[in-house]
């Protein structure tokens, strides 16, 4: 089955404690991205990946990290989160070439 | 920045009625795609219309886009209880799967 698998799901750490949100998808896709999902404000595009080993800033990436050294996987790293990152994110891939994005269901993230 | 943003945020219908909801956008597109989200679940793409298009059909949705107004329409015929969702606008504005989203319309069908 094609999907995009986020984990975890949901997760409550601390100020300052290091986490990684992991994402993979299964199709084959060149393009990946991240977005954040925030009351009233809609999706932000975080980072977004072209392609392997090719990673570029969206529309809120301050605060986080991410690397794709396999083209399967696409991993956001918060180094040192804080309590403006709590919020519900998404990681989503498709085709380079543009049309629609498969999501996957969300990571919930609450800090402290 | 929001691309996108649905008109109106809010949308109360009951079954059988159709929903209609509208997306405005500031800068040229290469393509409209309407997405939906269930509480809290992942967004899940329902239709895409270029730039080139004036109305794409899919079921019972209905999409329109105008160029020169720069906004696009959605249109749910016949809704359902399970239509229940949010549903978003996003712009490509350079084919590069750069999707700008707006805000969202909420849609609730009562039975």
């Amino acid at each position: 089955e094609a999907q995009v698998t986020q984990n975890p799901r949901y997760l409550i750490t601390v100020t300052g404690k290091k986490l990684t949100v992991t994402c993979s998808q299964n199709m084959n896709h060149e393009y990946m991205s991240w977005y954040r999902q925030d009351p009233g404000l809609g999706l932000r595009q975080i980072y977004y990946s072209m392609n392997v080993e090719v990673t570029d800033k969206g529309d809120v990436p301050e605060g986080y990290k991410v690397s794709r050294k396999e083209k399967r996987n696409f991993p956001l790293i918060l180094e040192s989160p804080s309590p403006n990152q709590t919020s519900l994110y998404f990681c989503a891939s498709g085709y380079r070439g543009g049309g629609e994005l498969f999501f996957g269901e969300g990571s919930r993230l609450t800090v402290l | 920045s929001q691309q996108g943003e649905e008109d109106p945020q809010a949308l109360s219908i009951q079954e059988g009625e159709n929903a209609t909801m509208n997306c405005s956008y500031k800068t040229s597109i290469n393509n409209l795609q309407w997405y939906r989200q269930n509480s809290g679940r992942g967004l899940v793409h329902l239709i895409l219309i270029r730039s080139n298009e004036r109305e794409k059909h899919s079921g019972r949705l209905r999409v329109t886009l105008d160029t020169s107004k720069k906004s696009s329409s959605l249109l749910i015929t016949a809704s359902r209880a399970a239509d229940t969702a949010s549903y978003f606008c996003a712009t490509d504005r350079a084919a590069g799967n750069k999707l700008t989203f707006g805000g969202g319309t909420r849609v609730l069908v009562k039975p």
